[in-house]
């Protein structure tokens, strides 16, 4: 199986950059992806990384380096409404249906 | 961007009875649909990966006579909660695969349970 491991929880100013980590551990590692789920919604996708590197998208970059088996999630310039609950996922080859699995989420909370 | 809807949004019921969930590809093509299950401040827990024309592949922990799985065609598929209790009162929420597009998976808005 994988596991990965996001904080749970994490405080932010408006207007700030924040950072928030993933490691996972998996044996046929086939892309990581972040979502964004606001309280009481289906969670939205963000990004995907399967190679090394940074992958910037506007105000949100996702990095990956499989070699640590770790990613980030960088959100700049928050913004009250990037309040939210983020979720790092891992797809591993060895998941039937390209299935992934789910990190148990970071909660955000811009403040102003 | 691909759109996934789920119906119905809400479902309020008493304890016993069953309750089917729709989950359609309005858009694309999905052979393969994931059905999930979110209790409050929890993350996502995978509950079975629904195959068009094929069994499901239930999670381990998941009693897949209770969560009945349809995947009757490659832009539908339905999850039955039988004899539903308190306890299965949660946020179900179901996401496809775009076969022709980018590698992601695309959530329906949820269906949210509650049993009394």
């Amino acid at each position: 199986g994988q596991n990965i491991d996001q904080p749970t929880e994490m405080t932010a100013t408006e207007g700030a950059i924040v950072q928030i980590n993933c490691t996972y551990q998996t044996s046929g590692f086939n892309g990581l992806f972040w979502y964004q789920q606001h309280a009481g919604e289906a969670p939205t996708f963000l990004s995907y990384n399967v190679l090394d590197g940074l992958e910037e998208k506007g105000r949100f970059s996702s990095f990956l380096s499989r070699s640590k088996g770790y990613s980030y999630l960088l959100l700049k310039e928050l913004q009250m409404k990037d309040s939210a609950s983020y979720l790092c996922a891992v797809r591993d080859r060895g998941n039937a249906g390209n299935m992934l699995t789910f990190g148990g989420g970071t909660r955000l909370m811009v403040k102003p | 961007g691909a759109v996934v809807s789920q119906h119905p949004s809400w479902v309020i019921c008493k304890s016993g009875t069953s309750v089917k969930i729709e989950c359609r590809s309005l858009d694309f093509q999905a052979t393969t649909m994931f059905w999930y299950r979110q209790f409050p401040k929890q993350s996502l827990m995978l509950m079975a990966t629904s195959n068009e024309g094929s069994k499901a592949t239930y999670e381990q922990g998941v009693e897949k006579d209770k969560f009945l799985i349809n995947h009757a065609s490659l832009t539908l598929s339905t999850l039955t909660v039988t004899s539903a209790h308190p306890e299965d009162s949660s946020f179900y929420i179901c996401s496809a695969r775009d076969l022709e597009g980018p590698e992601t998976q695309y959530f329906g808005p949820g269906t949210r349970l509650l049993v009394l």
